[in-house]
């Protein structure tokens, strides 16, 4: 079981968008498990942008949006603001096991 | 809404075996849609995945952590347990519990509880 792989920073001036990559393998990602995407801020909990995938989970606005396509998924930012400054990290499991990316910092430049 | 609660000691010394308790309020842990987890950061780092527990009492753990780790349930109290043995320094971090699903993901997260490793 190994981490998913994720750019350890991204940055954009606001209103551009971004993405960012979760890399995975054939035993997660590329089998049949759903990604799930969190946002955080420094010493808070996760919180749940993206959930199966690609759905939003209530109250997260529609700028978020997650893809995923063989052993990678993606969460993009369009219309990137200042608020969304924090910490994004993907989540899937490996042989039902948990795994969390290793994250990535959003600056908004 | 589902409301989940850590509590435990926020210092345990190097060797000892750390102790945490999770209340949950707003929905039953014997439900067996969800999986109850433990999740921590260490600070300055990333989110490392602890394990998991189902209501049946079947347990799921992080391979680096399944040494030291063991997970319980009270489902009587509404209430699951983390047990960490032989702690050091590397297991300072911010402990969170947490409910999901392999579906929808963890929507609901315990503040979290800061626990330190020192003499």
């Amino acid at each position: 079981q190994s981490a998913l792989t994720q750019p350890p920073s991204v940055s954009g001036a606001p209103g551009q968008r971004v993405t960012i990559s979760c890399t995975g393998s054939n035993s997660n990602i590329g089998a049949r498990y759903d990604v799930h995407w969190y946002q955080q801020f420094p010493g808070a909990a996760p919180k749940l942008l993206i959930f199966g995938n690609s759905n939003r989970q209530s109250g997260v606005p529609d700028r978020f949006s997650g893809s995923k396509s063989g052993t990678s998924a993606s969460l993009a930012i369009t219309g990137l603001q200042a608020e969304d400054e924090a910490d994004y990290y993907c989540q899937s499991y490996d042989s039902g096991l948990t795994v969390f990316g290793t994250g990535t910092k959003v600056t908004v430049l | 809404q589902v409301l989940l609660q850590e509590s435990g000691p926020g210092l345990v010394k190097p060797s000892e075996t750390l102790s945490l308790t999770c209340t949950v309020s707003g929905g039953s842990i014997s439900s067996t849609t969800y999986y109850w987890g433990w999740i921590r950061q260490p600070p300055g780092k990333g989110l490392e995945w602890i394990g998991n527990i189902f209501s049946s009492g079947s347990t799921y753990y992080n391979p680096s952590l399944k040494s030291r780790v063991t997970i319980t349930v009270d489902t009587s109290n509404n209430q699951f347990f983390l047990k960490l043995t032989s702690v050091t320094a590397a297991d300072t971090a911010l402990y969170w519990c947490a409910r999901g699903d392999f579906w929808s993901g963890s929507p609901d997260w315990g503040q979290g509880t800061l626990v330190a490793v020192s003499s």
